[in-house]
């Protein structure tokens, strides 16, 4: 089992949708959680943390669910430009070394 | 305002060769890591470094070398490169401490290994 999970998509969706991704993480001792955005041949950029209560970053939601050991992200208002793969993100506590899900990529439609 | 960059940025080589992917970064960040990027296996850490001089292994390190003598270098090394190499080669920096583990990726090593 792959200690981060995502559905790789694709997702469609027209512009003014909103989408959601989930991914799961099998390390309960996992302590930090992040989405990162990867668009086409370019490096991975930080999306947004996502803390413990929930965060928002304008058209930007994440959750975090330690129970179930899931987080979510959703786009509400969706934007061609939102077109890119998401990667989810979990920090096990070892350093700082980051363990990456395999991304879910979504594509915005006009 | 260079943040990290990456050399070069696209690589043709031949099985055997040894190659060499440079990695620097003007932020004075204490970690560094390697990752490879490749369908259907996401981003895979290779090597990472605490700080000068320190390295350690990752997920995927066999067939590669690192060495960090300063601490905006870290350099890559495939030995003897082989076509399973092909792959796109990410370096990122980040800073230890509370709420700054973020990573910040360099614009990536495209290697073709024929």
């Amino acid at each position: 089992r792959k200690e981060v999970e995502q559905d790789p998509g694709p997702f469609n969706v027209p512009e003014g949708a909103t989408v959601a991704f989930n991914c799961t993480y099998s390390n309960s001792a996992s302590q930090s959680f992040f989405w990162y955005r990867q668009d086409c041949r370019k490096e991975p950029k930080l999306l947004m943390s996502v803390y413990s209560s929930g965060n928002e970053d304008g058209r930007f939601t994440a959750q975090l669910n330690r129970a179930s050991q899931y987080i979510s992200l959703l786009i509400r208002d969706s934007k061609l430009s939102d077109s890119a793969t998401y990667l989810c993100v979990v920090n096990n506590n070892a350093g700082n070394m980051l363990t990456f899900g395999g991304g879910t990529r979504l594509m915005v439609k006009p | 305002d260079a943040g990290i960059t990456q050399s070069p940025r696209y690589k043709i080589t031949e099985t055997g060769r040894q190659v060499t992917l440079m990695c620097h970064q003007t932020w004075s960040h204490s970690y560094m890591f390697w990752y490879r990027q490749d369908l259907g296996h996401g981003l895979r850490l290779i090597y990472y470094s605490a700080a000068a001089d320190i390295t350690d292994k990752g997920e995927v390190p066999d067939g590669y070398v690192v060495s960090r003598s300063k601490t905006e270098n870290f350099p890559l090394t495939l030995e003897s490169a082989t076509r399973s190499q092909t792959s796109v080669y990410f370096c990122a920096s980040s800073e230890f401490g509370l709420e700054v583990e973020t990573q910040y990726f360099g614009p990536g090593t495209r290697l073709l290994v024929l």
